[in-house]
């Protein structure tokens, strides 16, 4: 079955300093990925996509990744980050069929400090 | 109004109540998907329409009802719900023809059962 790990539950991490959130997925077929991000008591946006091409995806706020099908990985970077980035981020696969549906890891809080 | 919207924001509701929670996607999408989404737990997925047919229940209890009368708007009817279903339940939509199968959100609906 497919599914979606996203490493660490809680990342901490100082103002400007850079960031890694883990993202691992599973899955015997070609895949689309994203990254969600979640501000309090919101929806979810989208930050990042990959569909094909360049394997480095870059986004909105500042954030890319990487994908890497031999470690079937998509991770999500930031060089910078700013205390208005802390909030949930999902890691999302699109799932088995052809409804739409996607897999979503577990989460990741960023906990941006001063 | 543009994207997917959802009403009411915010919703407190006795055991014994009926309600409903509505979504309404401004993109031309050909699926909406229902989200449940607990603290501390991750998205789990409710319900999936495409093409206005439900195509995915994932053993949702019977209390959850949804309705989808045409392709823009998605229904949640509640009844008789227990304390443990509140949460924030999301309403998404995508369109299923088109690569990648990005998933648009709405805000969410906060429900509290008491």
């Amino acid at each position: 079955a497919q599914s979606v790990t996203q490493l660490d539950s809680q990342v901490p991490v100082f103002e400007e300093a850079p960031v890694e959130l883990r993202c691992n997925y599973s899955s015997s077929v070609s895949v689309y990925l994203f990254w969600y991000v979640q501000y309090p008591n919101q929806g979810l946006q989208l930050l990042l996509k990959y569909l094909s091409g360049s394997t480095l995806v870059k986004g909105i706020n500042g954030f890319e990744a990487e994908f890497n099908k031999s470690q079937t990985s998509f991770h999500l970077r930031k060089p910078s980050v700013h205390i208005s980035d802390t909030a949930e981020y999902f890691c999302a696969a699109t799932g088995s069929g052809n409804t739409g549906k996607l897999i979503f890891g577990q989460g990741t809080t960023l906990q941006v400090k001063p | 109004e543009t994207g997917v919207t959802q009403t009411p924001r915010h919703l407190v509701m006795g055991m014994t109540n009926k309600k409903s929670l509505k979504c309404e996607q401004h993109l031309g999408h050909n699926a909406m998907y229902w989200y449940k989404q607990s603290a501390k737990k991750p998205l789990e997925l409710m319900f999936v329409y495409s093409l206005e047919e439900r195509v995915e229940n994932n053993s949702v209890p019977s209390r959850f009802s949804p309705e989808c009368p045409n392709s823009s708007h998605l229904f949640l009817h509640l009844h008789t719900l227990q304390p443990e279903d509140s949460a924030l339940y999301l309403c998404a939509s995508s369109q299923v023809a088109k690569g990648g199968n990005e998933q648009f959100f709405g805000p969410g609906t906060r429900l509290t059962v008491l």
